[in-house]
C-alpha cells in the first residue's frame, strides 16, 4: 500500500531563513509526486508537482522540490521564506488506478519575524 | 476557468440530522472527487467519479454517507443520521480534461462541518 510520511509536525523558522520539510513516500509503482498549500480556513492550492522529466521541479513563489527515487524522497526547499509562506504544507502521491491522492499528515510552517 | 466551487462552506447541525453539500467541479473536468480532512491530519480520500460513474469508494464511505454526480457536472455528497465523529472539512477536487496528458486535481475552499 502506498503511503507518504511528513517527518515533522511543525517547522519554526524566521523571516528570510532557508526551510526544508521533508516527504517520504513508499510505492512500488512510479509515481506522481505532488505538494500542496493550505492557508488558514481554505482548500488545498497546487504548489508544485513531480510527473515525469527533471528531478528538481519549482513553483511560482520560489519553491522548489526534489524527486529522489533511490531515497523515495520529495522533500521541499525555499531558500529564503517571507512571513507570507506561514501556512500548513502537504505532500502527496498518486500512481495510477483511479488517481486518488494519498496525503501525509501535514507540516505546519510558521515564519516569525 | 472559475475553479471549483462548494457550498455551502460552513454547515452547523445537531447530531442525527441529515445534510447535503455540493460540489461544482472546473468546466470539462471528467474527473470529480471527494475528500474528507480533520483537524491537524491530511485530507483522506473518499470517493471518486469519472463522468457519472462512481468508480471507487473509501471504507470511510460507511452506509450513512452517499455521493451522486447525476448528470456528470456538479456533485452531491450526503451525509444521513449525523454524529459528532462527522465533524471534519470535506474537500472537493477534479482534474483531467479530454485528452489532457497530466492530470493534476485542483481542489474547491471545502465545505466545514460541524455536529452538535
Amino acid at each position: 500500500a502506498q503511503s507518504v510520511t511528513q517527518l515533522d509536525s511543525q517547522v519554526p523558522v524566521f523571516e528570510e531563513a532557508p526551510v526544508e520539510l521533508r516527504c517520504n513516500y513508499s510505492s512500488s509503482v512510479s509515481v506522481y509526486l505532488f505538494w500542496y498549500v493550505q492557508y488558514p480556513n481554505q482548500g488545498l492550492q497546487l504548489l508544485l508537482k513531480y510527473l515525469s522529466g527533471s528531478t528538481l521541479v519549482e513553483s511560482i513563489n520560489g519553491f522548489e522540490a526534489e524527486f529522489n527515487k533511490s531515497q523515495t524522497s520529495f522533500h521541499l526547499r525555499k531558500p529564503s521564506v517571507h512571513i507570507s509562506d506561514t501556512a500548513e504544507y502537504f505532500c502527496a502521491v498518486n500512481s495510477g488506478g483511479y488517481n486518488k491522492l494519498i496525503f501525509g499528515a501535514g507540516t505546519r510552517l510558521a515564519v516569525h519575524p | 476557468d472559475t475553479g471549483v466551487s462548494q457550498n455551502p462552506r460552513h454547515k452547523i447541525t445537531k447530531r442525527g440530522q441529515n445534510v447535503t453539500f455540493r460540489c461544482d467541479p472546473i468546466s470539462e473536468h471528467n474527473r470529480l472527487y471527494w475528500y474528507r480532512q480533520t483537524l491537524g491530519q491530511g485530507p483522506e480520500f473518499l470517493t471518486y467519479f469519472q463522468n457519472e460513474a462512481q468508480l471507487e469508494k473509501s471504507r470511510l464511505l460507511s452506509d450513512r454517507f452517499s455521493a451522486e454526480r447525476p448528470k456528470g457536472s456538479f456533485s452531491t455528497l450526503e451525509i444521513q443520521r449525523t454524529e459528532q465523529g462527522d465533524s471534519a472539512m470535506y474537500l472537493c477536487a477534479s482534474s483531467t480534461r479530454a485528452g489532457a496528458t497530466t492530470d493534476t486535481q485542483y481542489f474547491g475552499p471545502g465545505t466545514r462541518l460541524t455536529v452538535l
